[in-house]
């Protein structure tokens, strides 16, 4: 059974920086493609970025509201997910989601439970 | 980027309606489309793939159509477990959803 744990949520100040763990089992972590979705309170879902496995280069792409503050790496020795976030904002304020992609196309195949990270002065 | 629209964003039913969603993308994303469905506090879960292919599990009263720009999520009849939020989701270019629809008690 696929199971995705996420991790090292909490409340940061504008500004401030947290990272996410999620830790994978049940599956070949390493063959993944894996993605990090948010869903701020009350609203839908926003797709945040993705890295890809290592043979494709671990490549790495977010969306624009993301992309230069957030970081997404992965260490396939401790089938672990990561996701960096810096320079965190009000807008920031969601639940995270890590997320398993479907062999090598974009649809989301498992879903962790999320976590809740809370910007707020 | 490809935008994703849902119509209607609140719709109300009875047990037994059929409920229809549609998806419109702002341009050709094939059959690149996936529908989830979310419940309160709960992460999504995926019901359909590529437009039309039912993932494991879910009900045959769910059934999905399109391709192109237009998509539609019908549920043939509407059971108590179905109140949720749906969204759907395009995979052609990276990964873009749709605002949601959500499924409420009439």
């Amino acid at each position: 059974e696929v199971q995705l744990v996420e991790s090292g949520g909490g409340l940061v100040k504008p500004g401030g920086s947290l990272r996410l763990s999620c830790a994978a089992s049940g599956f070949t972590f390493s063959d993944a493609w894996m993605s990090w979705v948010r869903q701020a309170p009350g609203k839908g879902l926003e797709w945040v970025g993705r890295i890809k496995i290592k043979t494709d280069g671990a490549t790495t792409d977010y969306a624009a509201p993301v992309k230069g503050r957030f970081t997404i790496s992965r260490d396939d020795s401790k089938n672990t997910l990561y996701l960096q976030m810096d320079s965190l904002q009000t807008e920031d304020t969601a639940v995270y989601y890590c997320v398993t992609h479907r062999s090598i196309v974009n649809f989301l195949d498992n879903w962790g439970q999320g976590t809740q990270i809370t910007v707020s002065s | 980027d490809i935008q994703m629209t849902q119509s209607p964003s609140t719709l109300s039913a009875s047990v037994g309606d059929r409920v229809t969603i549609t998806c419109r993308a702002s341009q050709s994303i094939s059959t690149w489309l996936a529908w989830y469905q979310q419940k309160p506090g709960k992460a999504p879960k995926p019901l359909i793939s590529k437009a039309s292919s039912l993932e494991t599990g879910v009900p045959s009263r769910f059934s999905g159509s399109g391709s192109g720009t237009e998509f539609t999520l019908t549920i043939s009849s509407l059971q108590p477990d179905d109140f949720a939020t749906y969204y759907c989701q395009q995979y052609n270019t990276y990964l873009t959803f749709g605002g949601g629809t959500k499924v409420e008690i009439k």
